[in-house]
């Protein structure tokens, strides 16, 4: 597609609920970024791919966090047992390159609220 | 950690002023990359800034890229009510990992 899709835009879980938040990039784009950011803040690293490869996950906050990508092109962020503090808008980002310094094309996100 | 400060946090200004945003580290970035982010919507990259030292011009925009590589300045001429929205810097690592500031939120007046 023409740029990075994100679904749904917005989604209002139960507590204790799970959720998948899926993200389409830009065919072709090598790299893959979670990031989640809280209202009026700068983004919130998660995890990283290359390809189908996880490279980085340093940033998911705790166990209840699951990413995976498993064809090297849409990824699905998964929240298991979702708890109030997990609400935040969810931003992915692809980029074409394997390095960072050429700058990342990001979705709208999804706003997740929990209730 | 690599760490990035942004100031102000808050900018509230009229139409037609100027206004420089900062961004500082005390680690030494590849790159240093400016986006702007409206409400309801995912960050848009401005530009990107590698060399020490580098300015780059954007219509109103100017961007600086500190000697050192350590910091960066965003200063917009004539500010138009368009301009509004949150203003990110982020610090690039050899394998794409982007470390964001907290943010600028611009706000512009009619």
């Amino acid at each position: 597609g023409a740029g990075v899709s994100q679904s749904p835009r917005y989604k209002v879980a139960k507590r204790g609920q799970d959720v998948a938040l899926r993200c389409d990039p830009i065919s072709g784009h090598v790299s893959l970024f979670w990031y989640q950011q809280a209202l009026g803040q700068g983004p919130e690293f998660l995890t990283y791919f290359q390809n189908e490869a996880q490279l980085d996950k340093s940033g998911l906050p705790s166990d209840r966090f699951f990413a995976e990508r498993p064809e090297g092109s849409v990824s699905t962020l998964k929240i298991q047992r979702t708890q109030q503090e997990d609400s935040a808008v969810y931003l992915c980002a692809s980029s074409s390159r394997g390095q960072g310094n050429y700058g990342y094309t990001f979705g709208s996100g999804t706003r997740l609220t929990v209730v | 950690t690599q760490l990035l400060e942004q100031s102000p946090q808050f900018l509230s200004i009229q139409e037609g002023e100027n206004l420089t945003v900062y961004c500082n580290s005390s680690s030494v970035f590849s790159s240093l990359q400016w986006y702007r982010q409206e409400p309801g919507e995912g960050p848009v990259l401005l530009v990107t800034v590698v060399t020490g030292g580098e300015v780059k011009k954007l219509k109103r925009l100017t961007f600086q890229f500190g000697d050192a590589r350590k910091d960066s300045s965003l200063h917009i001429t004539a500010a138009q009510t368009g301009d509004t929205g949150l203003y990110l810097c982020t610090g690039g690592t050899s394998y794409g990992k982007l470390t964001f500031g907290q943010g600028t939120i611009l706000t512009v007046h009619p």
